[in-house]
């Protein structure tokens, strides 16, 4: 039973353009959710998170949405550059002592130049 | 200086074997993690330890035992490997028990003949 789902396993976009990464959840109790890049043979990599007391969190070219009724977030890029090719993991908490992120399944974004 | 390492990166072996990895972070932070990407791409969190105390624990094989000689390090150790032990395996840390967000090392690809 997968708790967080990311339903396209990937994405091309152009150069300049915008990037758009989507995730959706079941757990109505998480209420910390993070987006992390990886390259190949690399760790994952923290990128930008979101509370869910807020619906929007900007960072730079970042920006992450909540929609807490949807249960959905989505991570924009814009411009996109061509070192944003990488896997993006979507990642999810609960409010607990011990952090249990839940990730989903990763989305290969490809930046075409 | 590597924030969060793992030795060995490649581990080839026969089923039936013991084999460990180590994992050592030198950000000073008192909590680490253990996860697993299996062949779906799926991070899934085995074990998570707060200042050498094991505080997570999820549903993984006893064949898997991690150990905490002190906070900037945990190793994995795993016996009688399994043809579906075979994965990517991500040790990870955080500043304290609470904190949301995890770094991860670079991982270790296990393959199991």
């Amino acid at each position: 039973d997968q708790q967080v789902k990311q339903n396209s396993p990937s994405l091309s976009v152009q150069e300049g353009r915008i990037s758009i990464l989507n995730c959706d959840y079941t757990n109505s109790m998480f209420d910390y959710f993070l987006w992390y890049k990886k390259y190949p043979a690399e760790g994952p990599t923290f990128l930008i998170s979101i509370s869910s007391i807020k619906d929007k969190n900007e960072d730079g070219r970042f920006t992450v949405f909540l929609n807490k009724s949807a249960k959905h977030l989505s991570l924009h890029i814009v411009p996109s550059q061509p070192g944003d090719s990488a896997v993006y993991f979507c990642a999810a908490s609960a409010d607990q002592g011990a952090q249990k992120l839940v990730f989903g399944q990763g989305t290969r974004l490809t930046i075409n130049p | 200086d590597t924030a969060v390492s793992q030795t060995p990166k490649y581990l080839v072996t026969q089923m039936g074997n013991d084999k460990s990895i180590k994992c050592e972070q030198n950000l000073g932070h008192d909590t680490m993690y253990w996860y697993k990407q299996d062949s779906k791409k799926f991070l899934k969190i085995m074990f998570s330890y707060n200042n050498k105390e094991l505080i997570i624990n999820e549903t993984v094989p006893n064949r898997f035992s991690p150990k905490s000689p002190d906070k900037a390090h945990l190793n994995l150790h795993i016996n009688s490997l399994e043809l579906g032990d075979s994965a990517v395996y991500f040790c990870a840390s955080s500043p304290f028990q609470g904190s949301k967000t995890q770094y991860f090392g670079p991982g270790t690809r296990l393959l199991v003949l």
